[in-house]
């Protein structure tokens, strides 16, 4: 397993679109964490899953966006009727249960 | 170039010298501290960690304090070499149990050759 992966690494759209994102977590990791960063700013926190229990939701999350982890591996984020302010990093990190955090690369978004 | 709006903190060092970086955090609670490096176009890539109930922690060319009186953590980088060119965010974890982090704004540290 060579790390945290997500798919694509960079997606433009059109304001309204659904755009919706892909991440796989390092395969034993129970935990799996999606994190946005803006330009310039640190990451900060969305959401995470333990399994596939989604067991925090930040206030940031707005109901455009939705997360899921149907069986406990993958994960997706789906943003729906996106704003430019949805233009974005969203990375997604993976972990033990109380163990390090480690991220993927991320996927940029655009929206025009 | 830098946007409108962006006031990321910038440190530039000669290669070979040491560099230091300083972040605040905001919660008193917060019982597990992280520095992170995240190249361009990357996610942020584990330095080094240190717990509450130390002050003071060495890895392999670097080192973290920790100040938890002022809530103040560093980052020392010794003989900084061109790799080390990225930007350094501290971050914090809120919440034991779920391991939420709360990252600082941070640095951007730039190695002239």
């Amino acid at each position: 397993d060579t790390g945290v992966s997500q798919n694509p690494r960079h997606k433009i759209t059109k304001r309204g679109q659904n755009v919706t994102f892909r991440c796989d977590p390092i395969s034993e990791h129970n935990r799996l964490y999606w994190y946005r960063q803006t330009l310039g700013q640190g990451p900060e926190f969305l959401t995470y899953f333990q399994n596939e229990a989604q067991l925090e939701k930040s206030r940031l999350l707005s109901d455009r966006f939705s997360a899921e982890r149907p069986k406990g591996s993958f994960s997706t984020l789906e943003i729906q009727r996106t704003e430019q302010g949805d233009s974005a990093m969203y990375l997604c990190a993976s972990s033990h249960s109380g163990g390090l955090l480690e991220f993927g690369p991320g996927t940029r978004l655009t929206v025009l | 170039g830098e946007s409108v709006g962006l006031h990321l903190p910038t440190l530039s060092v000669q290669e070979g010298d040491n560099s230091i970086i300083n972040c605040a955090y905001s919660n008193s609670a917060s019982d597990y501290f992280i520095w992170y490096k995240q190249e361009s176009g990357k996610g942020p890539q584990f330095i080094i960690d240190i717990r509450s109930n130390m002050d003071k922690r060495q890895g392999q060319r670097v080192t973290v304090l920790l100040n938890k009186t002022v809530k103040h953590l560093s980052l020392q980088i010794a003989a900084t070499q061109p790799g080390d060119s990225a930007v350094y965010f501290c971050a914090e974890r809120v919440n034991q149990g779920a391991q939420k982090l709360v990252f600082g704004q941070g640095t951007r540290l730039t190695i002239n050759p």
